[in-house]
């Protein structure tokens, strides 16, 4: 079995200040973690996957994830959070490449405070 | 390319009625999900279909629910009867094939079910 868990079901900050969305997963195995984004009204984005490599994972609007399999943590980060950042943000595990059975978290409410 | 295109945005109706949500998966993918959004339970995959065919529905809540693929290019759930623990975002994606991670998502109709 798979699961994510989102601890926060908000995180507010400051416009300008570093932001961080915890996410910690449960598989038994290598898991492939994904970060989703969803803004008001709209269907979820892509914003960051980690399959293998690099524990610091790079993705869309300056966010990054970094990877640590000892904590079994997957957290979002960004250096300087923007207004156009607050959203949804949801986390996803899958346990082998191609599975469609991604798994996602409860999501996490980001608001950037101006 | 117009994305995952879901219709109707909204859809408001009452107790007993059917209810059919409709999606066209972006040209060329061939994997598409059902996926529902609640307060409560998050994101829930209803059913799979790859090459159309349903591979998984085992998230199909029950026997009002149904869903089909009648080619690569237009997917329908249909709710008959709808009850009000109906009432939740109902979201399609698609992916390019069997083996991407990456989902692509519509934004979702808004089901109402009074």
């Amino acid at each position: 079995a798979q699961s994510v868990a989102q601890p926060e079901d908000q995180v507010n900050v400051a416009e300008g200040n570093p932001l961080t969305v915890k996410c910690t997963y449960s598989v038994s195995g290598n898991p492939y973690l994904f970060w989703y984004v969803q803004y008001p009204n709209r269907g979820l984005q892509f914003l960051l996957k980690y399959i293998t490599g690099d524990n610091l994972v790079k993705g869309s609007y300056g966010f990054e994830a970094e990877f640590n399999k000892s904590q079994t943590s997957f957290h979002l980060k960004k250096p300087s959070a923007l207004v156009s950042d607050s959203a949804l943000y949801f986390c996803a595990v899958i346990l082998n490449a191609g599975s469609y059975q991604l798994t996602f978290g409860k999501g996490t409410k980001l608001s950037v405070i101006p | 390319d117009a994305g995952v295109i879901q219709s109707p945005r909204h859809e408001v109706t009452e107790m007993g009625q059917e209810v059919t949500l409709r999606c066209k998966p972006i040209s060329g993918h061939n994997s598409l999900f059902w996926y529902r959004q609640t307060m409560m339970r998050g994101l829930e995959l209803l059913i799979y279909f790859n090459n159309n065919v349903p591979i998984d529905d085992s998230g199909m809540p029950e026997d009002r629910f149904s869903a089909k693929m009648p080619n690569a290019s237009f997917s329908t759930l249909k709710i008959q009867p709808s009850e009000p623990r109906d009432s939740a975002v109902y979201f399609c994606a698609s992916r390019p094939d069997s083996s991407s991670e990456k989902l692509f998502f519509g934004s979702g109709t808004q089901l109402s079910v009074l």
